[in-house]
């Protein structure tokens, strides 16, 4: 997988945006971003990918950059729930390379 | 609930034991994969199949033995293990593991098994 590096911990304040950056500046042109997120003891759980555009669902919102060597996972208004480790990924080639990394520890609090 | 379902939740066994963990998934996909999470290291890649077949074995030891009787039904058989091998197993599913805008997987909420 392209390489990614994301900040190991963040905090935010509850009903606040949190804005999770990633780095990969090793993309290729047809190599999609995911990011997946895992509360405590569960398994990860997929919240949503894109290519080159903006991507917008129920969960979240993905800004990628132009030149798609980094993104923003955009949760709008976070919950004590959204506690999680959040994991953006680059696969190489086909889903089952995906390739979890330490990802950002993502803390919301009152 | 996720569609992936995995059987059992908590196992503890010795050392010279032989035991099973069982995944089922209920999304009709055609991709199931086990994934390995050992405390504080990130998640590992076991083993992939597609339509029954196993198509990535990531260099895994031959005391875990993957079965997959049908696209739904995913096991892990698990002989000899070690200490170490203590970890959180998961079971996930995909759609279609072939392409790469399909990177959507279903996880399970894992077996995590400890081996004395």
């Amino acid at each position: 997988d392209a390489k990614t590096t994301q900040p190991p911990s963040m905090d935010c304040a509850e009903g606040r945006a949190a804005n999770l950056p990633c780095n990969h500046s090793t993309i290729s042109g047809n190599e999609y971003v995911y990011w997946y997120r895992q509360i405590h003891s569960q398994g990860p759980q997929y919240i949503i990918h894109g290519l080159k555009n903006n991507e917008t669902n129920e969960m979240a919102s993905l800004i990628i950059t132009e030149d798609r060597k980094s993104s923003t996972l955009i949760l709008p208004h976070a919950t004590l729930r959204d506690t999680a480790v959040y994991y953006c990924i680059v696969p190489t080639g086909t889903a089952s390379k995906l390739t979890f990394g330490t990802g950002t520890r993502l803390q919301v609090t009152l | 609930e996720t569609g992936v379902t995995q059987t059992p939740r908590h196992l503890v066994m010795g050392m010279t034991n032989k035991k099973s963990l069982k995944c089922e998934q209920h999304l009709g996909h055609n991709a199931m994969y086990w994934y390995k999470q050992s405390a504080k290291k990130p998640l590992e890649l076991m083993f992939v199949y597609s339509l029954e077949e196993r198509v990535e074995n990531n260099s895994v030891p031959s005391r875990f033995s993957p079965e997959c009787p049908n696209s739904s039904h995913l096991f892990l058989h698990l002989h000899t293990l070690q200490p170490e091998d203590s970890a959180l197993y998961l079971c996930a599913s995909s759609q279609d593991p072939l392409g790469a805008g399909n990177g959507e997987l279903f996880f399970g909420e894992g077996s995590r098994l400890t081996v004395l």
